[in-house]
């Protein structure tokens, strides 16, 4: 079965410019999660969505970022406009519906806002 | 704030050793527990979970849960190299479907 699919793999933008992050959960899952990971603050709970609606946002760091979830099977993460402080890698997760389930992460994509 | 706490290492441990890792977490009412393993430049891999008291095994991974103390460990048997990597305790709280990442504890196996 396939894993969580994110892309891209690699992002180098400049300063101000938008990006756009994606995600494609597993299937049947109905939990997704989105996580920054920086070596300073390590693995950062961004924003997830519980059946398509945000549930808890509360980790996103400002207005630049958002993060929509139109169906069962894609989300993206968008940040605009980007700053070099948004240098990190953002993984996607995904989890079952039933209780104690854990979560399973994507590849990651790494950005670079120079 | 719910916390969970790792010893950021980096851990030293023979070839062939046991390894052993500890996380303490702050909130009484926490269901679920994780051991996620990073290798550098890869994403989180769940390697074990436990839900209740005592001890799981899966191979050479032992995780060792005390609610009491509010404390969870990973023993690692027979380490190899490949087992060096960063390992990353998680909790799920009662209140909520996410989950809380401690920051990890950077393993390292030497020949």
């Amino acid at each position: 079965d396939a894993g969580v699919i994110q892309s891209p793999r690699h992002e180098v933008t400049e300063m101000g410019q938008e990006v756009t992050l994606r995600c494609k959960p597993i299937s049947g899952h109905d939990y997704l999660f989105w996580y920054r990971q920086t070596m300073m603050r390590g693995l950062e709970l961004l924003i997830y969505f519980n059946n398509n609606v945000p549930i808890d946002d509360s980790g996103m760091p400002e207005d630049r970022f958002s993060a929509k979830m139109p169906n069962a099977s894609f989300s993206t993460l968008k940040i605009q406009p980007s700053e070099p402080r948004d240098s990190a890698v953002y993984f996607c997760a995904s989890s079952p519906s039933r209780a104690q389930q854990a979560q399973y992460f994507g590849p990651g994509t790494r950005l670079t806002v120079l | 704030q719910k916390e969970v706490e790792q010893n950021s290492g980096p851990l030293s441990v023979p070839e062939g050793a046991i390894a052993s890792l500890n996380c303490t977490y702050s909130d009484r009412g926490s269901q679920s527990f994780f051991w996620y393993r990073q290798y550098s430049g890869k994403s989180p891999e769940l390697i074990m979970s436990i839900y209740s008291n005592g001890d799981k095994e899966d191979g050479r991974f032992t995780a060792q849960l005390n609610k009491a103390s509010q404390y969870v460990s990973l023993l690692i048997r027979d380490s190899q190299p490949s087992d060096s990597a960063t390992y990353l305790c998680a909790v799920r709280y009662s209140s909520a479907s996410k989950i809380i990442f401690g920051s990890g504890t950077r393993l390292s196996i030497r020949p």
